[in-house]
């Protein structure tokens, strides 16, 4: 059972540039999370998403960003016109739905290995 | 949500036991609290949770004393390998719900 996937891995962007942040769920979980790390810091909420449905975007920043999770594919983390503030690690994890016998009810979460974004 | 405080940093040596404790003075009746290990350039992976008392697994053990108001990660004779940030987290068992991060405490093993 692959894990969850995050691609491109390493992503480099100009100023101004938009910037496209994939990640495939772990098989079987229907909820998305998607977290940013700045330098030498913990990591920050940033979205919640179900299939086609934004569950909590409290984290995320009201202007540039959006995210989407569509029924087909993974979802996507989409940053317009970056600033080299949104330089930073992006991580996605993702996890089984409530009514999955595996829940537990524990805060586990299983993350991706991150997109490291450098805006230049 | 409770907040941590953890230690920012911790020196130890291959072999020992290593113990990261970490203070939550306001933790509420329902929170539980949870550990989570990251290695550099990779996302953090789930280590342990509890509630109260100790819980063991293969990879380490949670000692929570009655108040709650602290809990300490140990670490039974770390490699090497050890060498990573690790996260205290307090909250409640509701799943599907974005986790709070803190700044974790960076572990480095020597040889």
């Amino acid at each position: 059972n692959a894990g969850v996937m995050q691609n491109p891995r390493h992503l480099v962007r100009r100023r101004g540039q938009e910037a496209r942040l994939r990640c495939s769920p772990m098989k079987g979980h229907s909820h998305v999370y998607w977290y940013r790390q700045l330098p030498e810091e913990g990591l920050k909420f940033m979205v919640y998403l179900q299939k086609e449905n934004i569950i909590d975007e409290s984290g995320m920043p009201k202007e540039r960003f959006s995210a989407e999770f569509p029924k087909e594919g993974p979802s996507i983390l989409r940053i317009q016109q970056v600033v080299r503030g949104d330089s930073a690690a992006y991580f996605c994890a993702s996890s089984p739905s409530s009514r999955s016998k595996r829940t537990s009810g524990t805060h586990e979460q299983y993350f991706g290995p991150g997109t490291r974004l450098t805006v230049t | 949500l409770a907040k941590t405080t953890q230690p920012i940093s911790m020196d130890s040596y291959e072999g020992q036991e290593v113990n990261i404790t970490c203070s939550h003075n306001n933790i509420a009746t329902n929170d539980y609290i949870t550990w989570y290990q990251q290695f550099p350039s990779q996302g953090p992976r789930f280590i342990i949770q509890g509630y109260k008392t100790k819980v063991t697994n293969e990879v380490a053990s949670l000692f929570i004393p009655a108040d709650r108001k602290s809990s300490t990660l140990s670490l039974p004779r770390v490699s090497l390998s050890d060498t990573a940030v690790y996260y205290c987290l307090v909250g409640d068992r509701t799943p599907l719900r974005q986790l709070t991060f803190g700044s974790g405490t960076q572990l480095t093993v020597l040889p």
